[in-house]
């Protein structure tokens, strides 16, 4: 079974712009979860949705965003980018049924802010 | 000027010997816990979890211990290898069906060969 896709694996930006960010999840999983990773701050939880619906929140500014599709599916969108939010991002999907609770992580979107 | 990032503790020890990674968590609430680890280019992978009605798991060379009284999870690795090398998380996750999870500064293992 293939695992958690993200896209693209870099990105290079400048102050101001926005990006998109896709995730994949595990064929069969619902949930989907959304964390950025720095140096500085460790990795911290963004948002999660499930079957379309954000379901819970981080503590991010509105400048950060994302849906999830049908298919499950899922998108963060980041607008006015600033140099801070050069990090890594990372997608996790979760089956969330029979008691199984794993997050699965994708290897990441790298992204760079100049 | 110099930048300022988390300072992961860090572990090193010989390959063949037992590792111990230990880590506190914070919210007396949480009642499902995961270790993961994590190599360098790559996102954290899943290596074993625990639900807070049980003091310990054992999985593949792998233990999770889990003290509630004190707030404290810990990870042992038998034989570790080179393999092994990498930051370990822990992450703890408030209910079942909540997916809002609170991931530990991670501790850093390097295993000698």
């Amino acid at each position: 079974k293939a695992g958690v896709t993200q896209t693209p694996r870099y990105l290079i930006k400048t102050r101001g712009q926005q990006v998109t960010l896709s995730c994949s999840p595990i064929s069969g999983h619902r949930s989907v979860s959304w964390y950025q990773q720095t140096p500085g701050q460790g990795l911290q939880f963004l948002f999660e949705y499930f079957s379309e619906t954000q379901r819970n929140k981080g503590n991010f500014p509105g400048r950060f965003s994302g849906r999830q599709f049908s298919n499950s599916r899922s998108e963060m969108n980041v607008s006015t980018l600033e140099l801070g939010d050069s990090a890594l991002y990372l997608c996790a999907s979760s089956l969330q049924a029979g008691g199984e609770n794993i997050q699965y992580f994708g290897a990441g979107t790298r992204l760079s802010v100049l | 000027g110099e930048s300022v990032g988390l300072h992961l503790p860090t572990l090193s020890v010989q390959e063949g010997d037992n590792s111990i990674i230990n880590c506190a968590y914070s919210n007396s609430a949480s009642d499902y816990f995961i270790w993961y680890k994590q190599e360098s280019g790559k996102g954290p992978q899943f290596i074993i979890d625990i639900r807070s009605n049980m003091d310990k798991r054992q999985g593949q060379r792998v233990t999770v211990l889990l003290n509630k009284t004190v707030k404290h999870l810990s990870l042992q690795i038998a034989a570790t290898q080179p393999g092994d090398s990498a930051v370990y998380f822990c992450a703890e996750n408030i209910g079942l069906h909540n997916n809002d999870m609170r991931f530990g500064a991670g501790t850093r293992l390097t295993v000698k060969p």
